[in-house]
């Protein structure tokens, strides 16, 4: 059971757009910064967003991130199929003095 | 350009030991904290271990501690897990990671199964 609560699958059609919500606590994302992770089983994760909402260089603005109270929330326009893979966040909880993720979101792009 | 590679994986009977390791470059290792993350078969991520710059502090998941010591040579750029007593609920992906509280850039991991 994780800390953090996303939805198991997520699906659209190409082209269109997809929300991934995370849900967790004051003392994890009520209180911390929150990445997201794209990330395909046997590979490195990938960081799609850091401190809630900002990109690193190199990923695409069809990716964005939003916070609000203990809740974040991940979002893919123009959907392509290269963008099926599991989607995580990821967040410190301050109670655990542990990273937390989320059980993590399996995104079908149709 | 940042990479990290793990090694050290492989397949150990329950109680046994293992060392995994983690080769850092392309940037300043020893202005980073780092973590262990795990992947367990069909499983989400679990963050196991963090160490901060100097290694003068480190955290531990609950399922972990008192089995698994984290630590880091900043003179090799490396850092290891030590895991001993281990469980069959220890096999997994081990991905280190640079970043104690919010890692960014990972490994592409390194199996451990433990199995009798």
């Amino acid at each position: 059971q994780s800390v953090l609560t996303q939805p198991p699958s997520v699906s659209a059609a190409p082209g269109q757009a997809v929300t991934i919500s995370c849900s967790g606590s004051s003392s994890n994302i009520g209180n911390n910064y929150v990445s997201w992770y794209q990330h395909l089983p046997g590979t490195a994760p990938k960081l799609l967003i850091y401190d809630n909402n900002k990109r690193p260089s190199g990923v695409p603005d069809r990716f964005s991130g939003s916070k609000s109270g203990t809740s974040a929330t991940l979002g893919i326009t123009g959907l392509q199929t290269g963008d099926e893979a599991d989607y995580y966040c990821g967040t410190w909880d301050s109670s655990l003095l542990n990273a937390v993720f989320g059980g993590g979101t399996k995104l079908t792009v149709l | 350009e940042v990479q990290l590679v793990d090694s050290g994986g492989g397949v150990v009977r329950p109680g046994g030991s293992l060392r995994l390791s983690c080769a850092a470059s392309g940037f300043i290792f020893n202005n980073y904290g780092m973590s262990w993350v795990r992947q367990a078969p069909g499983k989400g991520l679990e963050w196991v271990s963090g160490i901060n710059w100097s290694g003068g502090d480190t955290g531990y998941a609950d399922s972990v501690k008192g089995r698994f010591t984290v630590s880091r040579d900043n003179a090799k750029n490396s850092l290891y897990l030590e895991m001993n007593s281990l469980r069959i609920e220890d096999t997994a992906f081990y991905h280190c990671a640079r970043g104690y509280h919010n890692p960014d850039y990972w490994g592409q991991g390194t199996l451990v199964t433990v199995s009798s």
